[in-house]
């Protein structure tokens, strides 16, 4: 069955420090798409990437950055120089592709707080 | 940039009420979802509709539950009879084709029901 694991619940760091949040998951799927959404307070979820399981290329987007080791299914999510505005809930997501129609699994997600 | 677009914002209801969530998906998208969240939990998915009918379901959407697009363009959620644990928001999805990942949500309605 799938399943998406993001162990740590809560994470606060200062501003500017680098924090990376975690993602493990679990699908016996060979093909399959992974996802990382932000939840500011305001509520509604901001997507930040997409990944497929054929490409373990490390992404880079300015301060935001991806680590897929699909040895260990894992999808990290790295933001560097972390700003206050960053404070959100970040999920991780995936999406299996076989016999489903693309319905996403979440994480319970990571409550980042960046304080200045 | 097209967006899905969700009303009302915010509902209030009393509990065994009957509650419609509207969406607009964008116009081209053929895929439509629900997905749930209970405050401070995880997302959940609800339901995922193609074709005028519904593809796929969770454990969560009973018979309380419906979905319907009635117009075209509008994908609603019905909720028959109103519990307090519905009180959550409801996100509505849209998407081209079920192997196209590109997922838009809308940003959601909080339901309390009281």
């Amino acid at each position: 069955a799938q399943k998406v694991t993001q162990a740590q619940t809560e994470i606060s760091v200062v501003e500017k420090e680098d924090v990376t949040l975690d993602c493990v998951y679990e699908t016996r799927d060979t093909t399959y798409y992974l996802f990382w959404y932000k939840q500011p307070p305001s509520g509604e979820l901001v997507f930040l990437i997409r990944r497929n399981s054929f490409d373990e290329q490390n992404e880079i987007s300015g301060r935001y950055s991806w680590n897929f080791q699909k040895s260990t299914s894992s999808f990290n999510f790295t933001i560097t120089a972390s700003q206050v505005v960053d404070s959100a809930v970040y999920f991780c997501a995936l999406s299996e592709v076989g016999g489903s129609q693309g319905n996403l699994i979440f994480g319970k997600g990571t409550k980042l707080s960046v304080k200045p | 940039e097209p967006e899905v677009t969700q009303t009302p914002s915010h509902q209030v209801t009393q509990m065994g009420q009957e509650v419609i969530l509207r969406c607009v998906p964008i116009s081209n998208h053929l895929y439509f979802y629900w997905y749930r969240q209970i405050l401070g939990q995880k997302v959940e998915f609800l339901v995922s509709f193609y074709n005028n009918e519904i593809s796929e379901k969770s454990e969560i959407f009973d018979d309380q539950f419906s979905v319907e697009r009635p117009d075209g363009s509008n994908f609603t959620l019905k909720i028959r009879s109103t519990k307090l644990e519905d009180s959550a928001m409801y996100f509505c999805a849209s998407k081209t084709a079920a192997q196209n990942y590109g997922y838009t949500f809308g940003s959601g309605t909080r339901l309390t029901v009281v």
